[in-house]
């Protein structure tokens, strides 16, 4: 079972900065945090992951809450291009040989 | 360009007609692993590899059959496909030991069984 809880679906106009929530309460001390997205129907691609610091990369930022509870998700100035279902997972490294996908967020990025 | 190649990326085929759906990739990664995606299931994983003849099963195993004979490929065999089986499969690649293990997705095969 997913171990994260995500909104169904997510607005945001382009240009915006888009901010994804992702609450994941029950996160042990050596999982990461990790971050999908899904354009249509493509493969899933990675776009940021985490321990417990803020994480910046070319595609978008990552706030990670003190606790580790919760994360957030910030495309910084988002396009067309980035509609698409956006996965947050939680996985630790030692563990299970899979991620676990949820339903994710559907995120429209309207003109 | 680091890519995972999936063949073909359409089948659809009849029941009980064995098919392979092909899988490479070119970064020299040790695990593979594939996955089938429905409507409001979401992603689940088939199998897995961790490397050359070392493969396991995920959560949705029944119907299918893999083999890694090389580091590279990654084929998964339906021997009697059923209907059921009409999925978007993925296939995935990732190198081991360490936080920066991203998976490498593959474009998918839509599969049709009739």
């Amino acid at each position: 079972d997913a171990k994260t809880t995500q909104p169904t679906s997510m607005d945001c106009a382009e240009g915006r900065a888009a901010n994804l929530p992702c609450n994941h309460s029950t996160i042990s001390g050596n999982e990461y945090v990790y971050w999908y997205r899904q354009i249509h129907s493509q493969g899933p691609q990675y776009i940021i992951h985490g321990l417990k610091n803020n994480e910046t990369n070319e595609m978008a930022s990552l706030i990670i809450t003190e606790d580790r509870k919760s994360s957030t998700l910030i495309l910084p100035h988002a396009t067309l291009r980035d509609t698409a279902v956006y996965y947050c997972i939680v996985r630790d490294l030692q563990g299970a040989q899979k991620l676990v996908f949820g339903q994710g967020t559907r995120l429209t990025i309207n003109p | 360009e680091a890519q995972v190649t999936q063949n073909p990326r359409y089948l659809i085929t009849v029941t009980g007609k064995k098919l392979t759906v092909t899988c490479s990739q070119n970064m020299n990664h040790e695990y593979m692993s594939w996955y089938r995606q429905d409507p409001g299931l979401g992603l689940r994983q088939i199998y897995y590899s961790m490397n050359v003849e070392v493969t396991d099963k995920g959560d949705v195993p029944e119907g299918y059959k893999v083999s890694r004979k090389e580091k590279r490929n990654f084929p998964l065999i339906l021997e009697s496909p059923s209907p059921n089986q009409t999925s978007l499969y993925f296939c995935a690649s990732r190198s081991t030991g360490g936080a920066n293990e991203k998976l490498f997705f593959g474009s998918g095969t839509q599969l049709s069984v009739l």
